[in-house]
């Protein structure tokens, strides 16, 4: 099993939609989690991190359920710059706590 | 201030040649990363180094070799390629050690072994 899944997508929203992603880790001592935003053949770039109490910056909300091993992504009033792969990102024990990433979500907001 | 940069953009390997991906960056960073990507799957960590001098095994260092040149550079070397090695490669910076410090990422090197 994977150890960072998420349902590769795409998702093809139009503009103004709300979208939401989810991803589960199955490790569950990890301690650390993210959303990565990764424009078609760029880098990769921090997008938020994710706080048990849950946090929002603008648009963008993020959740953890520790419970159930999984992080979410809502994306409100979608603009077509937001079209890009969202990686869920999450720390493991192996390798040092070090981030695991995983393999992606692909968003298309079209007009 | 560039961030992180790698060079090259490009390279096209024969199977068994060796080349080195080079990395910098000017951000005054301890801390620094080699990634590669494949089709389907998430950026795997190959080696990093928490911060200049030291160097540690990532998830799939097999194949790799690392130099922290100084604290800007940290150079990646294929000693002998495979076409298992054909991705697009990352380097990656961060200020601390720690999961919590924001990564800043190069913008990668695409290589292809035939």
């Amino acid at each position: 099993r994977k150890e960072v899944e998420q349902d590769p997508g795409p998702f093809n929203v139009p503009e103004g939609a709300t979208v939401a992603f989810n991803c589960t880790y199955s490790n569950s001592a990890s301690q650390s989690f993210f959303w990565y935003r990764q424009d078609c053949r760029k880098e990769p770039k921090l997008l938020m991190s994710v706080y048990s109490s849950g946090n929002e910056d603008g648009r963008f909300t993020a959740q953890l359920n520790r419970a159930s091993q999984y992080i979410s992504l809502l994306i409100r009033d979608s603009k077509l710059s937001d079209s890009a792969t969202y990686l869920c990102v999450v720390t493991s024990e192996e390798y040092g706590n070090k981030l695991v990433f995983g393999a992606g979500t692909i968003l298309r907001v079209k007009s | 201030n560039a961030g992180v940069t790698q060079t090259p953009k490009f390279q096209v390997l024969k199977t068994g040649q060796s080349m080195t991906l080079q990395c910098a960056q000017d951000m005054n960073h301890n801390s620094m990363y080699w990634y590669r990507q494949d089709p389907g799957m998430g950026l795997r960590l190959i080696y990093y180094s928490a911060s200049e001098g030291t160097t540690d095994k990532g998830e799939v260092p097999n194949g790799y070799n690392v130099s922290r040149l100084n604290k800007r550079e940290f150079s990646l070397r294929l000693e002998s390629a495979a076409p298992s090695q054909t991705s697009v490669y990352f380097c990656a910076s961060s200020e601390g050690a720690g999961e919590n410090w924001e990564k800043y990422f190069g913008p990668g090197t695409r290589l292809t072994v035939t």
